[in-house]
C-alpha cells in the first residue's frame, strides 16, 4: 500500500523558516518524480514544486521561486522542502504527492495527507 | 501558465441524477486532463487522467470527456459518497487547477 506521510509543520512568524518532510511507502521512491501541492485555508489546489526521480530537475511556481527548495534522499524514500522568508500568503495545507506520469502528461496519483503551515505575528 | 476555469462552482444533485462538471483550459492540452474528488479534511483522490481513463478503483459511474480546450467530468447517477469538491488538473505543462467544484446532494 502507497503511503505518503507530511511532517514538520506548525506556526511561525513571517520571514522565518520550516522545512516540511515527507516519507514514502509502499513504492519504489527512487522511479518516481514527486511534487508539493498546497492548499490555502477554504481555497483551491496550487502546485508549487516537482523534483526529478534523480534529483537532476527541479521546477517551482512562480508564487515560491527563490524562496522554497525541493530536495530528496532516495536512501531514506524522503521528499523535502525547504521554506525560507515565509510570508502570510504561504499560510496552507502542503500535500506531497507521487507523480503518475502518463502519456507525456503528469498528475498526482498519491497524495499525503497534508501538514499544515501558518505564517502569522 | 495554462489557467483553468471551472463550472459551475457549487452543484446540488438528487440522489440517482445525472451531474456534469465542465473545465475550460486557456490553450489547447492534447487530453492531458485530470479529476479529483476532495472530501471534507481529506487530501484528493484521482479519479480520471488523459481526460477519459479511469483510475484503478474508482466507480464506473465516474467518466471524463472532450479535447482541446473543453473537458467535462459525469457522475452517471449520484450517490451519497460522491459529495466533495472537484477538481481539474492539467498535466500539459506545469500543473495547473480549476478552483473547484462543491457537489452536494439536494
Amino acid at each position: 500500500e502507497v503511503q505518503l506521510v507530511e511532517s514538520g509543520g506548525g506556526l511561525v512568524q513571517p520571514g522565518s523558516s520550516l522545512k516540511l518532510s515527507c516519507v514514502a511507502s509502499g513504492f519504489t521512491f527512487s522511479s518516481y518524480n514527486m511534487h508539493w501541492i498546497r492548499q490555502a485555508p477554504k481555497k483551491g489546489l496550487e502546485w508549487i514544486a516537482l523534483i526529478y526521480y534523480d534529483s537532476s530537475n527541479k521546477y517551482y511556481a512562480d508564487s515560491v521561486k527563490g524562496r522554497f527548495t525541493i530536495s530528496r534522499d532516495n536512501s531514506k524514500n524522503t521528499l523535502y522542502l525547504e521554506m525560507n522568508s515565509l510570508r502570510s500568503e504561504d499560510t496552507a495545507m502542503y500535500y506531497c504527492a507521487k507523480s503518475a506520469y502518463r502519456g507525456y502528461a503528469d498528475y498526482f496519483d498519491y497524495w499525503g495527507q497534508g501538514v499544515m503551515v501558518t505564517v502569522s505575528s | 501558465d495554462i489557467q483553468m476555469t471551472q463550472s459551475p462552482a457549487s452543484l446540488s444533485a438528487s440522489l440517482g441524477e445525472t451531474v456534469s462538471i465542465e473545465c475550460l483550459a486557456s490553450e489547447g492540452i492534447s487530453n492531458s486532463l485530470a479529476w479529483y474528488q476532495q472530501k471534507p479534511g481529506k487530501s484528493p483522490q484521482l479519479l480520471i487522467y488523459g481526460a477519459s481513463s479511469l483510475q484503478d478503483g474508482v466507480p464506473s459511474r465516474f467518466s471524463g470527456s472532450g479535447s482541446g480546450t473543453q473537458y467535462s467530468l459525469k457522475i452517471s447517477g449520484m450517490q451519497p459518497e460522491d459529495e466533495g469538491v472537484y477538481y481539474c488538473q492539467q498535466g500539459y505543462k506545469y500543473p495547473t487547477f480549476g478552483s473547484g467544484t462543491k457537489l452536494e446532494i439536494k
